[in-house]
């Protein structure tokens, strides 16, 4: 079983709609969560950390079921500039990162 | 804000030669990384550097690979005869010491294309 698992989408949303989609572990000792994104070809980029009772940064909402061991991530109003691929990531410690093959959202007008 | 650096952004090698991939972490950051990330596929950890020795390496990180902190400042990812499946993105990243929950930042990345 992979570490970290993502629906590849592609998700194809027009503007300002809502879009969520989810993401495993399977390291059930996994101690922090992440979202970054990824632009074609550029670095990953923290988009927000994921925390045990669920956290908002403005049009997104991360939340975190232990139990199930998966992650998920809501965007509210799609902008343009929201398409990208969306990396589920895991800290199983305070060294390496695991990080699912990602999510692409496209939004288009 | 400040930033993980990167150099150079694309590195062009004929196979078998050495190249050094070199890094500037975030100045008061004390975790140091490097990713990489072949076309098409997933980031992919290689090494992870706390107070100037290697803490955890992955499978992929081989006799072939070696990383250094020569000064103060720089990060460097050194791979000693390269080969074809050596050509990637190569992300250095850094992050603060302490809390668990501290995210990890990126450089831009180094393009290493191996001919």
């Amino acid at each position: 079983r992979k570490e970290v698992e993502q629906d590849p989408g592609p998700f194809n949303v027009p503007e300002g709609a809502t879009v969520a989609f989810n993401c495993t572990y399977s390291n059930s000792a996994s101690q922090s969560f992440f979202w970054y994104r990824q632009d074609c070809r550029k670095e990953p980029k923290l988009l927000m950390s994921v925390y045990s009772s669920g956290n908002e940064d403005g049009r997104f909402t991360a939340q975190l079921n232990r139990a199930s061991q998966y992650i998920s991530l809501l965007i509210r109003d799609s902008k343009l500039s929201d398409s990208a691929t969306y990396l589920c990531v895991v800290n199983n410690g305070d060294y390496k990162l695991s990080f699912g093959a990602g999510t692409t959202v496209t939004v288009r007008a | 804000e400040p930033e993980v650096t990167q150099t150079p952004s694309h590195q062009v090698t004929q196979m078998g030669q050495e190249v050094i991939l070199r890094c500037v972490p975030i100045s008061n950051h004390l975790y140091f990384y490097w990713y990489r990330q072949i076309l098409g596929q997933k980031v992919e950890f290689l090494v992870s550097f706390y107070n100037n020795e290697i803490s955890e390496k992955s499978e992929i990180f081989d006799d072939q690979f070696s990383v250094e902190r020569p000064d103060g400042s720089n990060f460097t990812l050194k791979i000693r005869s390269t080969k074809l499946e050596d050509s990637a993105m190569y992300f250095c990243a850094s992050k603060l010491e302490g809390e668990r929950n501290q995210p990890q930042h990126f450089g831009d990345g180094t393009r290493l294309s191996i001919l």
